[in-house]
């Protein structure tokens, strides 16, 4: 069982709508990522938290330490968001980032 | 743009030939990693660099040989590969390689096709 567990694996929306990527891990954490691949392979980090909420743009991350779970929220989805959506955590003590298997999202017009 | 140069963008090759592959960071940073991404499977990390010294190798075949002639340029040469070698091979940077929280800057990746 991966350490880094993500949900829904595909997901498709209509454009406008309020989506949700749901991540769960297994480990002790210094920090989350959360990583946006668009088609071609490039990776952008979009955010890194270790507690609390980040909002940038229409993008919000949360974090439950006590939970061991994270989401990434997308209001009003635009065409432009689908992308794979990749849930990453840094483990204590550890140089070896865990990766999810990733999300692909698909927003229609 | 990341600040992360990865050439070629697509490679095909066969199983005999010898090919490389070249990361270039332009962020003054001081780790650099390989990652391996196969279909619907997580990021695999392969060997990490901290200061041009490999620090991290995660039980690669020896047909990947990684080099960090200077703390801008990482390359991963390749040989006699398989074709379940097939895959994107994504380059990475980071300021420090120290865990925590460090933020990864990729590089578009090479796909790679093993005939």
């Amino acid at each position: 069982k991966n350490e880094v567990e993500q949900s829904p694996q595909n997901l498709t929306a209509q454009e406008g709508e309020f989506i949700t990527i749901n991540c769960s891990y297994s480990v002790g954490i210094s920090a989350l990522h959360w990583l946006q691949q668009h088609p071609g392979g490039g990776i952008v980090s979009l955010f890194m938290l270790s507690s609390g909420k980040k909002k940038h743009g229409r993008l919000i991350a949360t974090i439950n330490i006590q939970e061991k779970h994270s989401s990434l929220h997308i209001t009003a989805s635009h065409p432009r968001d689908s992308a794979v959506y990749i849930c990453a955590v840094n483990p204590y003590n550890n140089n070896d980032m865990r990766f999810g298997a990733g999300t692909r999202l698909t927003v229609k017009p | 743009e990341t600040g992360v140069t990865q050439t070629p963008r697509h490679l095909v090759m066969g199983m005999t030939n010898k090919k490389s592959l070249k990361c270039e960071q332009h962020l003054g940073h001081n780790a650099m990693y390989w990652y391996k991404q196969s279909a619907k499977k997580p990021l695999e990390l392969m060997f990490v660099y901290s200061l041009e010294e490999r620090v991290e190798n995660n039980s690669v075949p020896s047909r990947f040989s990684p080099e960090c002639p200077n703390s801008s340029h990482l390359f991963l040469h390749l040989h006699t590969l398989q074709p379940e070698d097939s895959a994107l091979y994504l380059c990475a940077s980071s300021r420090t390689v120290t865990g925590g929280w460090e933020k990864l800057f990729f590089g578009s990746g090479t796909q790679l096709s093993v005939l």
